[in-house]
This record gives structure tokens, sequence and C-alpha cells, in this order.
């Protein structure tokens, strides 16, 4: 079945610096990849998806990158700010279901 | 919209009952997920259906647990009999096939 790494699983950054988080993954069916963000005790919601005709994509401080030849895909936070700590997770579909890598643990420090 | 509605939020029961978790999904999706989130195994997929039907339950734990949906707007999870390694914090979601995934609240399910 689909296989997903996600690295690093704990990133801690000065408020204002970047935050780069990566997936890869195995399955060359996939064709969706979303980007989900959890705070503690709430449930994972969606912050910015990517499909595999498109390259990059970007939406305010967040953007995503898919390489598909490499398999691998990349969130990508400017100006980060204290709200922005929470789990990170990426996933990958093809068709329906998702599969979700083991998450990354973003600190802000102020 | 509500958005996906989970029942109960918080569960303790004793090991060797039977858990009953409980989802709505958003009105007009057509397929439903049931995750289960553990701090070791992270998030996994355990069911899911399209159109009422299961599709995948390569992730169902063991014959324990067991899931239905008898139509298009709600769906059970049932643990029979629980243990405490089912400790765990389950979510149920919802979609439009091939479209963006819709967690609910989540039921936090501790067995003792």
């Amino acid at each position: 079945g689909e296989n997903v790494e996600q690295h690093p699983s704990t990133l801690s950054v000065q408020e204002g610096d970047s935050a780069v988080i990566k997936c890869t993954y195995s399955d060359s069916a996939s064709n969706y990849f979303p980007w989900y963000k959890q705070e503690l005790g709430k449930r994972p919601q969606l912050i910015i998806d990517i499909r595999s005709n498109v390259g990059e994509k970007k939406d305010q401080r967040i953007a995503v990158t898919l390489n598909k030849t490499a398999k691998h895909f990349s969130l990508h936070i400017t100006e980060t700010q204290p709200e922005d700590s929470a789990v990170y997770f990426c996933a990958t579909g093809g068709g329906n279901k998702l599969v979700f890598g083991a998450g990354t643990i973003l600190r802000v420090k102020s | 919209d509500a958005g996906v509605i989970q029942s109960p939020r918080h569960e303790v029961t004793e090991m060797g009952q039977e858990v009953t978790l409980r989802c709505k999904p958003i009105s007009g999706h057509n397929s439903l997920f049931w995750y289960r989130q553990t701090m070791m195994r992270g998030l996994e997929l355990l069911i899911y259906f399209n159109n009422n039907v299961p599709i995948d339950d390569s992730g169902m734990p063991e014959d324990r647990f067991s899931a239905k949906m008898p139509n298009a707007s709600f769906s059970t999870l049932k643990i029979q009999p629980s243990e405490p390694r089912d400790s765990a914090v389950y979510f149920c979601a919802s979609s439009l096939v091939g479209n963006t995934i819709y967690f609910g609240e989540g039921s936090w399910l501790t067995v003792v």
C-alpha cells in the first residue's frame, strides 16, 4: 500500500522565520496532496492542497510544491507566527482515501 | 453547514464493554471515513464507505471492530469487547468522492 514519510518530526523556529516540512510518497498513482493542521485537542483541518497537474500553489503565507518525478512535496510557511504552532500532516490520495504522514510538531517561538 | 457531527465526544468505559461511536456526515457528501489517532501510530484509516457501501476495511484492527452505514446520513463504529489498547481519538470524516475530506471533532475513548 501507499507509504508516506514526513520530515522533520519536530521543528522549532523563531517568529518571523520560515518553516519547511517535506513528505515523500511511494505510490505513483497518487494525484492529490493535501496538508492538514491540527491544534492541540482539535480536529485536523485542511490548510492547502495541490493536485498532480500543478507544481506549486500559494495561499497567503503558505505554499505547497510538488515534484511528481521525485515523489515528494513540501509545505512552506513564511513569516511564521505563534498561532502557526500546531501539528501538520501531509497526506496523499489517488481516488478517494487519504494516507497520512506521521505529522510534524511545529513550534514558533516568540 | 454543521459539519461532521460525532458522538459521544468523550467516553470512558471498562474493559470488556461494548462501545458505539456515531457519526453524521456533511449533508450531500457521499464518502465517509473512520480514522483512529494515537501518539504511537498517528492517523490510521480504519474503513471508508462510498455511497453507504464499505470499500476498504483493511485498516480495521481485528474482528472486535465493526462499522456500518445504514443510510447516507449515519454511520457507527462499534468495538466489542473493548480493550485498554483501543484508547484513542476516533475521527469520522466525510467528502464528495475525490474532494476535500472534512473531519469531525472526534470521539475521545478511554478504556480502563
